[in-house]
């Protein structure tokens, strides 16, 4: 079983409006950390959020914020305001334990697209 | 600037060629990922380290490939006997010791043809 899923392999979003990307994670950890990253064509893969699984209020990040769920273990990335740089690749991924290494899980990635 | 830096951007090399990328963490930063990533793909884990201690290695890791970090700043990835499913990017990460995150490099896009 994916220990990441993200369904969405491309989305579409209208400039300044607001896109959900969605994320699911499959974990026997109580202790785990959730990150988003954004990696546009240039490759470099740019932090933007990050959860973890003891945090009880969703994070947020200027215009990123998290709806964590954590009965349905789904991290929902929401970009509020979109913008036409916000167009890459945004990978959802998960590191398991809270402490130790770095080892993230990455899921495939959501493709998104901000229309003008 | 004072990021993670990888180098060179870009490689295209012969099968059965060996290669090596460099990678260079952000000053003071003790632990230091490599991530290979295929088209189409998220990123996965190779190895980690923390100083020059090699403390973890991905199944993913072959008898042909080898990391080092020998002064626990720079690291290197070799790929000996090179083949074309090595063709990816390989992305290096840096992150301080107390960590909830880790910056990546802009990689290195390697083509075996």
């Amino acid at each position: 079983a994916q220990k990441i899923t993200q369904t969405q392999p491309g989305m579409f979003v209208q400039e300044k409006e607001a896109v959900t990307l969605d994320c699911t994670y499959d974990t026997s950890d109580q202790s785990y950390g959730l990150f988003w990253y954004k990696q546009p064509s240039s490759g470099e893969m740019i932090f933007l959020i990050y959860q973890g699984s003891y945090d009880e209020q969703n994070a947020t990040e200027g215009r990123y914020s998290l709806n964590f769920q954590k009965a349905r273990k789904s991290a929902n990335l929401v970009i509020s305001a979109s913008q036409l740089g916000d167009s890459a690749m945004y990978f959802c991924a998960m590191r398991e334990g809270l402490a130790g290494s770095y080892q993230l899980t990455f899921g495939k990635g959501t493709k998104l697209s901000v229309i003008p | 600037d004072t990021g993670v830096s990888q180098d060179p951007r870009h490689k295209i090399t012969k099968r059965g060629q060996n290669v090596t990328f460099r990678c260079d963490p952000i000053s003071e930063h003790n632990r230091l990922y490599w991530y290979r990533q295929t088209l189409g793909q998220g990123p996965e884990f190779l190895t980690y380290f923390q100083n020059e201690a090699q403390l973890e290695k991905s199944r993913l890791l072959s008898d042909r490939f080898s990391a080092e970090r020998p002064k626990g700043s720079f690291s290197t990835l070799e790929i000996q006997r090179t083949e074309q499913g090595d063709s990816a990017m390989y992305l290096c990460a840096s992150s301080p010791e107390s960590n909830t995150e880790a910056f990546f490099g802009q990689g290195t896009r390697l083509t075996v043809v």
